[in-house]
Parts: C-alpha cells; structure tokens; sequence
C-alpha cells in the first residue's frame, strides 16, 4: 500500500515567488492534515480537511496560505507571494478515523516538502 | 494553552547504555499522548499512544510510560539503529468537532557503538 505521497520533496524559489505543495494521502482516507516546521522549532498544525471540505484551518499563518482538496483526494498548499520566514518543512497526512478519541497511529506522515526561501 | 516540552534537546548514549526521555505536557483533559520517531528527510513514523495515567506500551527497546503531567520514553541497551529524533505529541481540540497533534521541538538521540 502507498504511503502518504508529498511533492516536491525539496524546493528553492525567491522572495515573492510562488509555490505549490502536493499532496497524495493513503488511498481512502477522508482525513488530510497539513502541518509545518520552520527551524528550530516544533511542528505545527496547519488545517484539516474532512474529504473535499476544510474542518478547520486555525493553524493557516496568514493568507497568504491556500489549500485546496478538490475531489476529496489530492491537496495543494500554496504560498504566495514566499517570504523567507516560510522557509521550512511541509508535512502532509493522513488518517481513516475521525472521533472523539482518535489513534495516533491511524495518522500516517508523509516525508515531507522541503521549502528554502531566499 | 496546551503545551509540550520535551527534554534533553540531545543525547548522546554508548551502545547499551539505557536512558530516559521526557516529555512534559499541559493540556485540559488528555485525549491522547503520541510518541513519534523522526529519521533524517523523513517524516515522523508512528511508536505509541497513551491515553490515561499509568499505563505502560513497549515495542522492542522502547518502553513509554503516561504520568499526570508526562511522559517517560524508556530505551532500554540501545543500539546506533535507534539514532533519530523522538517526538512527543498531544492531542489538541483545534474546533468543535476536530482535533490535531501538538508536538514538542523533539529530543535528538544518537547511539555510537
């Protein structure tokens, strides 16, 4: 079985540039999480999406954000324009379960998008 | 706020020598305490959760136990395979009906022969 999918794995662009994260969950998993690590820091919730909708995006740091889950399957993050404290790494993932109590270990991490803003 | 601090930042362990990592948490209401392993370009791969204190999970030379206020990641005559960073995460109400993983800066281990 596929793991979750992150594309691509490392990018470079300038300041004011744009770039687009994707993201390919395990097959058949209605939930898709975006989270971040900027240096030296410890990685952040981003949002959520249930299927095609955003259940929360409380973690977006400001518009300059877009996500978008189109179909239900496949996400893009989307920065624009870059600015350098963007700089970081992308996690996507994924999980089955939904509830009160969910598993740690339904939740399953993709590798990562490297992102360098210069 | 709910909060995670792990400690040390860094370890560094002889092949076999045990040790403890810690995770600290603040959280209203506990639903859930997850350890993480990261290696180097890779995302965080899944080792436990714990759920109420006292209970206890072990995989291999790995044993993580759940007090009141933290958590204990027990590694038990390491082996330089064990090397990587150890993440502790709690689960965080992020809306009315959804939730996420609020993760600590991580605990970086690494095992020389």
């Amino acid at each position: 079985e596929a793991g979750v999918t992150q594309f691509p794995s490392h990018s470079v662009i300038e300041k004011g540039q744009t770039v687009t994260l994707r993201c390919d969950p395990i097959s058949g998993h209605d939930n898709l999480y975006w989270y971040r690590r900027v240096m030296g820091k410890e990685i952040k919730f981003l949002l959520h999406f249930v299927k095609e909708s955003k259940q929360d995006e409380s973690g977006m740091p400001n518009n300059r954000f877009l996500a978008e889950r189109t179909g239900g399957t496949y996400s893009t993050l989307k920065v624009q324009p870059a600015e350098l404290e963007d700089s970081g790494v992308y996690f996507c993932a994924s999980s089955q379960d939904r509830g009160q109590r969910f598993s740690g270990n339904t939740i399953y991490f993709g590798e990562g998008s490297w992102l360098t803003v210069v | 706020e709910d909060q995670v601090t792990q400690s040390p930042e860094a370890l560094r362990l002889q092949e076999g020598e045990s040790s403890s990592l810690n995770c600290s948490y603040t959280v209203s209401g506990l639903r859930g305490l997850f350890w993480y392993r990261q290696d180097p370009g890779k995302g965080p791969e899944f080792l436990f959760t714990l759920y109420s204190a006292g209970e206890e999970k072990e995989k291999e030379r790995l044993k993580a136990t759940l007090t009141k206020k933290e958590s204990f990641l027990h590694i038990t005559a390491p082996k330089p395979e064990d090397s990587a960073t150890y993440l502790c995460a709690v689960q965080a109400r992020v809306s009315d009906s959804g939730y996420a993983l609020n993760f600590g800066k991580g605990t970086s281990l690494l095992v020389t022969p």
